[in-house]
Parts: C-alpha cells; structure tokens; sequence
C-alpha cells in the first residue's frame, strides 16, 4: 500500500492554457474522488468515480473540466483554457467501497485517504 | 443540503493541554464522519471515521464522538505535543460519498 499519489505536485501556467493532472489510487479501491482546496478553505467536492463509471459531478465542475478513469484505475482531470479562478490545490482521493453484508473492519474500508495534492498556479 | 461548520477556527494551546475541537452539522442523516489532519501545503491525513451507528472512535491519543441528535462531533486530543500543531478538518457523508468539509481548525500547540 503505498498511498495515493498525484502528479505534478506543483503546476503554473499562463491564462488559456490546458492542464492534466493524474492520480493514482491505492490499488484495491474501487472509488475515486476529486476535490477542490483554496487558502483557508475546505476541500469542496468535484467528481467521483466507482471504477471507471463517473457516477457524480459537481456544479463546480463547469465544461472546462473533465475527469476520466480508464479501466477503473488511474484517473486524470484536465482543466482547458485556464483562468485564475482556478489556481488552487487539487486533491485526489480513493476509498473502498464497504459492500452490505461484508466482513471486515468497516471503518478502515470506508476511509477515504487523500493524496498530497496538486497545487495549480494560473498567471 | 448539509453544511459543516467547525469552532474554532484557531486555537493556540500549551503542551501538553487537554483540548476539544468541535464540528457540527446541519443534516443529521450521515452515514459517516470523518476527521482528517493537514498540516501547510500538503494533502489530508484520515485520522478517525465514525459510522452513524457509532458514538466514538479512538486512535492513540485522540478520540471521537458522534451525536447525530445535536449534529455535533468533537475531537479530544489528549496531553497536546507540538507536533499536533496542524489544521483539523471535519467531514461529514451523508450516504452519497459526497463528503462535506468544514473550513478547519488551526491547532498550535507551543512548547
């Protein structure tokens, strides 16, 4: 178990530009997240996804943004025509998806655990 | 449409302090609750998950609580160390796996 990792950590771009970024879940979770963080804010919730099927998107998630999740296992989200707006950190999160009658420590499997992030400057 | 507000913002201690963080929550239908650590620039770390069927959860020196009747949780962090210092955050599920934050807890414990 090596955690969730997310690439780049670190992005700045001109106005207009597109942007890509990539996460990678911890391997046996089914579910996968995006959330939004800006300064002194709580995350705020973008998509997810329950294998490769985009079951929700958030109202924040305007045409510009679009998630994928191929094969149910790394998700990207890219971001067309940049604004300023957008400069913030974009977290990437996965869990296990707890099925009804199961064994097993519950509270561990419907943890979500967060990647480090990925901070987007837009100048 | 639930809301998470968290209170207080800020919270400056000395170690080894006793202290409670508190969140509430304005829909008492959650499935879970989850309260998560981040310290400056970096991602969240999952801390405690309570289910709605459970009133507390415990890990080492901190310990969570849950009653969906007053739409509150508190986290108790026990004999405050320095590196407790970091931003609490309190997210609440209720069964869309939409988790909603609170805006955080700024913790500093001073040595």
């Amino acid at each position: 178990d090596t955690g969730v990792s997310q690439d780049p950590r670190h992005k700045i771009t001109k106005r207009g530009q597109n942007v890509t970024f990539r996460c990678d879940p911890i391997s046996e979770h089914n579910r996968l997240y995006w959330y939004r963080q800006t300064l002194g804010q709580g995350p705020e919730f973008l998509t997810y996804f329950q294998n490769e099927a985009q079951l929700e998107k958030s109202r924040l998630l305007s045409d510009r943004f679009s998630a994928e999740r191929p094969k149910g296992s790394f998700s990207t989200l890219e971001i067309q025509r940049t604004e300023q707006g957008d400069s913030a950190m974009y977290l990437c999160a996965s869990s296990f998806d707890y099925p009804f009658g199961g064994s097993g420590d519950r509270n561990r499997r419907n943890t979500i655990y967060f990647g480090e992030g990925s901070w987007l400057t837009v100048v | 449409k639930q809301e998470v507000t968290q209170i207080p913002a800020a919270l400056s201690v000395p170690e080894g302090e006793n202290l409670v963080l508190n969140c509430s929550f304005t829909d008492s239908a959650i499935y879970n609750l989850q309260w998560f650590r981040q310290d400056p620039g970096k991602g969240l770390t999952s801390l405690l998950l309570i289910q709605s069927s459970q009133r507390e959860q415990t890990s080492g020196r901190l310990n969570a609580s849950l009653d969906k009747s007053s739409g509150r949780s508190t986290l108790y962090i026990a004999a405050s160390q320095p590196g407790d210092s970091a931003t609490y955050l309190c997210a609440a599920d209720s069964g869309t796996y939409k988790y909603i934050f609170g805006t955080g807890t700024r913790l500093k414990v001073l040595a």
